[in-house]
């Protein structure tokens, strides 16, 4: 079955920088697009990053262009966002979910705490 | 696009229906001819999981209970008949206009 596995969350503090990681399996990765999606403590769903199959395209939400890049490692089915300048504000579960029909498969998430 | 969803809580009676909306700021019909909005549920200390997608189509393993319609700017999830593990949030999100992608503010179900 298809399985997402975060990791790479942490506490670190303002104006850092930390890479998440995503694992994938049960899928051919290498045919889909992959997205990052992030829920601050208590709030909603909001849509980070997305980077094609074969990165041709990456996309961006405006609240992180330019301090986020998401890349991705087809042999080794990996999908990872490398985050820096981060702000109390980035604090959040971030999910790396796959693009069928957006957003098919979730994983559990990986916390990200920044300390001001 | 801003989707608003309506109401932000409902409370709701367990074997009675529920219905949540969802409207959209502008219309969610695509080029193609599809209509990319999706349905989430949010349990308690869970990672969403996708209910519906593309207004009507019920994901693998979900109850039949939930149906999902609407068209253009208003959408709508309905639950049958409520169930104790029903409980949780929900979200819709756009996937017509993107990027971004965007989601509803959310329903708590309580």
């Amino acid at each position: 079955q298809v399985q997402l596995v975060e990791s790479g969350g942490g506490e670190v503090q303002a104006g850092g920088s930390l890479r998440l990681s995503c694992a994938a399996s049960g899928f051919t990765f290498s045919a889909y697009g992959m997205h990052w999606v992030r829920q601050p403590p208590g709030k909603g769903l909001e849509w980070v990053a997305f980077i094609r199959s074969d990165e041709s395209d990456k996309y961006y939400a405006d609240s992180v262009r330019g301090r986020i890049t998401i890349s991705r490692d087809n042999s080794r089915n990996m999908v990872y966002l490398q985050m820096s300048s981060l702000t109390p504000e980035d604090t959040a579960l971030y999910f790396c979910t796959n693009h069928a029909e957006f957003f098919q498969h979730w994983g559990r998430g990986t916390l990200v705490t920044v300390s001001s | 696009v801003v989707l608003t969803q309506s109401p932000l809580s409902l409370p709701v009676i367990l074997g009675q229906p529920a219905s949540i909306t969802c409207m959209s700021s502008q219309s969610l019909v695509k080029y193609d001819g599809n209509t990319y909005l999706n349905w989430f549920q949010q349990r308690p200390g869970q990672s969403p999981r996708r209910l519906i997608y593309r207004v009507s189509n019920r994901d693998s393993g979900v109850p039949d209970r939930f149906s999902g319609s609407g068209s253009a700017t208003f959408f709508t999830l309905k639950i049958s008949s409520v169930e104790a593990e029903d409980i949780g949030i929900y979200y819709c999100m756009q996937g017509t206009h993107w990027p971004p992608i965007t989601f509803g503010q959310g329903t708590r179900l309580e």
